[in-house]
């Protein structure tokens, strides 16, 4: 069965003090992860796609890398807008459908 | 232009009314979605549209009716609806599975739905 888990579930980061976030997952043939970022009471926010193992994506302060049983988003230096919720879906062979994590609430602190 | 837009962006309903969502994109893309999230929770899938046919129906209630009359519009029609579907009702599209460069599902800002 295709599964995500992200962890932590809730992070606090001083401004500046750099971090990662984790995202494992098993799905059967692996056709993408993604990487959103949800504001409160907002849609999710697309940020990566990554669609194999090595692959490293990168945006202002975010990085996205991927292996082959996980990912994850390396934040650097970052500041009190990068709060959010951040949420990792995997996409298998059998279809469109997404499977999401169950997200990690960051908060950074002036 | 990445945009999908949803219409109300606040909806406050009765358990009697009958009420309707709507959903646009102009990226081209043949599938599109609905999802229903609870507060810090992630979207859970409630149905999937490729080219224009139910592909995916996530064992949704009946009370919840999709329609997708064309390409570009997806509406979610309300009926009878229990204080337990108050959530966030997000549509999001994308090019369908095998179809397209990505499958990279982009998402609507979601409407905020309150059944008193």
């Amino acid at each position: 069965e295709d599964q995500v888990t992200q962890s932590p579930e809730a992070l606090r980061l001083q401004e500046g003090e750099s971090s990662s976030l984790n995202c494992s997952y098993t799905v059967s043939g692996l056709r993408g992860l993604f990487w959103y970022r949800q504001d409160p009471g907002k849609g999710p926010e697309f940020l990566f796609t990554l669609y194999s193992a090595g692959e490293e994506k990168e945006k202002e302060r975010l990085k996205a890398t991927l292996t082959k049983k996980e990912s994850f988003l390396h934040i650097t230096a970052p500041k009190p807008e990068d709060s959010a919720t951040y949420l990792c879906a995997v996409q298998g062979n059998t279809g469109n459908q997404f499977y999401f994590g169950t997200g990690t609430s960051l908060t950074v602190i002036p | 232009d990445t945009e999908v837009t949803q219409t109300p962006k606040h909806l406050v309903m009765g358990m009697t009314n009958k009420k309707s969502l709507k959903c646009e994109q102009h990226m081209g893309h043949r599938a599109m979605y609905w999802y229903k999230q609870k507060a810090k929770k992630p979207p859970e899938l409630m149905f999937v549209y490729s080219y224009e046919k139910l592909s995916i129906n996530e064992s949704v209630p009946s009370r919840f009716s999709p329609e997708c009359p064309n390409s570009s519009l997806l509406n979610l029609h309300l009926h009878a609806l229990q204080p337990e579907d108050s959530a966030l009702y997000l549509c999001a599209s994308s090019h369908p599975s095998g179809r397209g460069v990505t499958d990279t599902q982009y998402f609507g800002p979601g409407t905020r739905l309150t059944v008193l």
